[in-house]
């Protein structure tokens, strides 16, 4: 099975700051990775697909770049709805598989 | 409003079993693959089943033999039949929608979820 790792694990932030969380995959993917945003209680939120695609409905201060094993997602200028988890996904190959997770709080 | 709502879950024994159920609504439910993934408490997601429009299944290996999913597209709904539960089944159970009929693709609508304890 592929890894994703993600990095940092947390994040600490202020609103109207810019952000990056990272993610590796154990194995190269191409482009075929996703970000999710979690909140507790929420089901989970996609916000982009293969690689830099932003998910339909979802804010342009989102972004995400990165191919073959190294990933990038970026928040141009947080807003407050923005603290919540972020987590990678690849779809390269089966079974599909996620990162830990990297919780982004506020400052 | 495109919807999926997770039931069934709940507490049981180690070696006991459990139904969980997923209602979709506001989309064409028997159009689409749905997943099961599961969050360990602490932990990241993690596949557990997969069922095409056409109910061909997939299974993590972790529940190969024990888990099965089904489908009835005539009430719009999507279950997971769980036996032999284990401590490490622990978990919250999504139901998701992949992007399109196939194993190996992201999920866009997703539920908020129902919890399995595994204790005795």
């Amino acid at each position: 099975d592929i890894q994703m790792t993600q990095s940092p694990s947390t994040l600490s932030a202020s609103v109207g700051d810019r952000v990056n969380i990272t993610c590796r995959a154990s194995q190269s993917i191409s482009g075929w990775l996703a970000w999710y945003q979690q909140k507790p209680g929420k089901a989970p939120k996609l916000l982009i697909y293969k690689a830099s695609n932003l998910e339909s409905g979802v804010p342009s201060r989102f972004s995400g770049r990165g191919s073959g094993t190294e990933f990038t997602l970026t928040i141009s200028s947080l807003q407050p709805d923005d603290f919540a988890t972020y987590c990678c996904q690849q779809y390269d190959s089966s079974p599909i598989t996620f990162g830990q997770g990297t919780r982004l709080e506020i400052k | 409003e495109m919807q999926l709502v997770e039931s069934g879950g709940g507490l049981v024994q180690p070696g006991g079993s459990l139904r969980l159920s997923c209602a979709a609504s506001g989309f064409t439910f028997s159009s689409y693959a749905i997943n099961w993934v599961r969050q360990a408490p602490g932990k990241g997601l993690e596949w557990v089943s997969y069922i095409s429009s056409g109910s061909s299944t997939y299974y993590a290996d972790s529940v190969k033999g024990r888990f099965t999913i089904s489908r009835d597209n005539a009430e719009n709904s999507l279950f997971l039949q769980m036996n032999s539960l284990g401590v490490e089944d622990t978990a919250v159970y999504y139901c998701a929608r992949a992007y399109y009929d196939n194993n190996v693709v992201p999920s866009d609508v997703w539920g908020k979820g129902t919890t399995v304890t595994v204790s005795s």
